[in-house]
């Protein structure tokens, strides 16, 4: 099975605070990797697919890049809506796998 | 409207069983991989399985902790995806989501939609 390991698994950052969370995939998953952002009872939203590219609706200061095993999403300027629970996710092949998690808080 | 439904939740004795659904509408239901994604209590994200459209057919692939207990099919004239839980353990109490996963024509749509998920809660 492929392991997704997300880091950091939790920050405290401030409005306007630049962000990056990384995952590390233990074997190559081509460019196979989605970003999603969770907030506490609501239902995960993709916020990057193809591992660069930006779901729609979803507001530029979010940007993912890598390919292979190492990932990273970028806040590049943290707003008050985006302090929730960030995951990763491989979809290359199953068992599908999920980063364990990284909960941004207000500092 | 594109949208997942999930239903058929609640709260069950361990050992017991339950079937949860997932109604589709709005797309070609028949043209996707559906996976199921559940969360603990204060926990992440957990695959739970999937199961092929009928063209790579139909067939289900499962995580290590479910498999043998748990059981995806789908209904494509319903379009509707089930989970059937079997051998239920307090391990399993979460919330249960349905996704989209892959599909040929739409492959790194995996994952963009999602139900709003039901609640399975396992009682000793």
């Amino acid at each position: 099975d492929i392991q997704m390991t997300q880091s950091p698994s939790a920050m405290s950052a401030s409005v306007g605070d630049r962000l990056t969370i990384t995952c590390r995939a233990s074997q190559g998953i081509g460019n196979s990797l989605a970003w999603f952002q969770q907030k506490p009872g609501k239902v995960p939203k993709r916020l990057i697919y193809a591992a660069s590219s930006l779901q729609s609706g979803v507001p530029s200061r979010f940007s993912g890049s890598g390919s292979g095993t190492e990932f990273t999403l970028t806040i590049s300027s943290l707003q008050p809506e985006d302090f929730a629970t960030y995951y990763c996710l491989q979809h290359n092949t199953y068992p599908r796998t999920f980063g364990q998690g990284t909960k941004v808080e207000v500092k | 409207e594109v949208q997942l439904v999930e239903s058929g939740g609640g709260l069950v004795q361990s050992g017991r069983s339950l079937r949860l659904s997932c109604t589709a509408s709005g797309f070609a239901f028949g043209d996707y991989y559906m996976s199921w994604v559940r969360q603990a209590p204060g926990r992440g994200l957990e695959w739970v399985g999937f199961i092929r459209n009928r063209a790579y057919g139909g067939t289900t692939e499962y995580a290590a902790s479910v498999k043998g207990r748990f059981t995806i099919s789908r209904d494509d004239s319903k379009t509707i995806a089930y989970l059937q839980m079997n051998s239920l353990k307090i391990e399993d109490t979460a919330v249960y989501y349905c996704s989209r996963d892959y599909s040929i024509s739409s492959p790194q749509g995996a994952f963009d939609l999602w139900g709003q998920g039901t609640v399975v809660t396992v009682s000793s």
